[in-house]
């Protein structure tokens, strides 16, 4: 069974802190992807990478960044969370041959205080 | 203005009743459209794509796609209380493969 899987269900943080949110996939798939999920907005791309140590921005990379060291991991980090941070994040991969079928992690729900 | 736009609901049915979902969308460039279920507390998981115009079926499922009028739907058939989720439709984005567009979201609720 296919899966990607993301570090944390929920976290709390405090503002100005420092985050790390995980996703590793088992499905050897080139691309990975981090969104943000808020009521009324739908999913939002925050960035992705099509390869290991590549990324690029997706629509809303202020006060993101992240890192792809190895293929099966991706990482997204706030440098210093704001509570307007405060959301579900989803991490989703692709393979390159079949980009159009995105597979989602189980979500981490922040909350930036 | 959003490229693909999506009622949020909440959309509630009786249970054995047909759920009827649409999305509008303004690029008519687009050619490939997905539709994802999101359990509460889950993440999106693919449940049926289709290119182009006409329709596809997969068992109590059909999705619909009309490019005239830039228009795409899913129809639930006899739905079950374990349909209740949030649908989204979705589309490759233009300027770059392997990114999406998504729509908003619906919430479905199936009462028993």
């Amino acid at each position: 069974d296919v899966k990607v899987t993301q570090s944390s269900r929920y976290l709390v943080k405090r503002t100005g802190e420092k985050v790390f949110l995980e996703c590793v996939q088992d499905m050897d798939h080139e691309n990975m992807f981090w969104y943000r999920q808020d009521p009324g907005l739908g999913l939002r791309l925050i960035y992705f990478s099509y390869d290991v140590k590549m990324k690029e921005k997706g629509d809303i990379p202020e006060g993101y960044s992240v890192s792809r060291e190895k293929k099966e991991r991706f990482s997204l980090i706030l440098e210093s969370a704001s509570t307007n941070q405060t959301s579900m994040y989803l991490c989703a991969s692709s393979s390159r041959t079949r980009y159009n079928e995105q597979f989602f992690g189980p979500g981490t729900r922040l909350t930036v205080l | 203005q959003k490229e693909v736009e999506q009622d949020p609901g909440p959309l509630s049915v009786p249970e054995g009743a047909i759920v009827s979902l649409n999305c509008t969308y303004s690029n008519s460039a687009f050619q490939y459209f997905m539709w994802y279920r999101q359990y509460s507390r889950k993440g999106p998981e693919l449940l049926m794509y289709t290119y182009s115009s006409g329709n596809k079926e997969d068992g109590r499922f059909t999705a619909q796609v009309d490019k005239s009028s830039k228009y795409i739907s899913l129809f639930i058939r006899d739905s079950q209380p374990s349909d209740s989720a949030t649908y989204l439709c979705a589309t490759p984005a233009r300027d770059s493969w392997g990114k999406f567009q998504f729509g908003a979201g619906t919430q479905v609720v199936v009462t028993p």
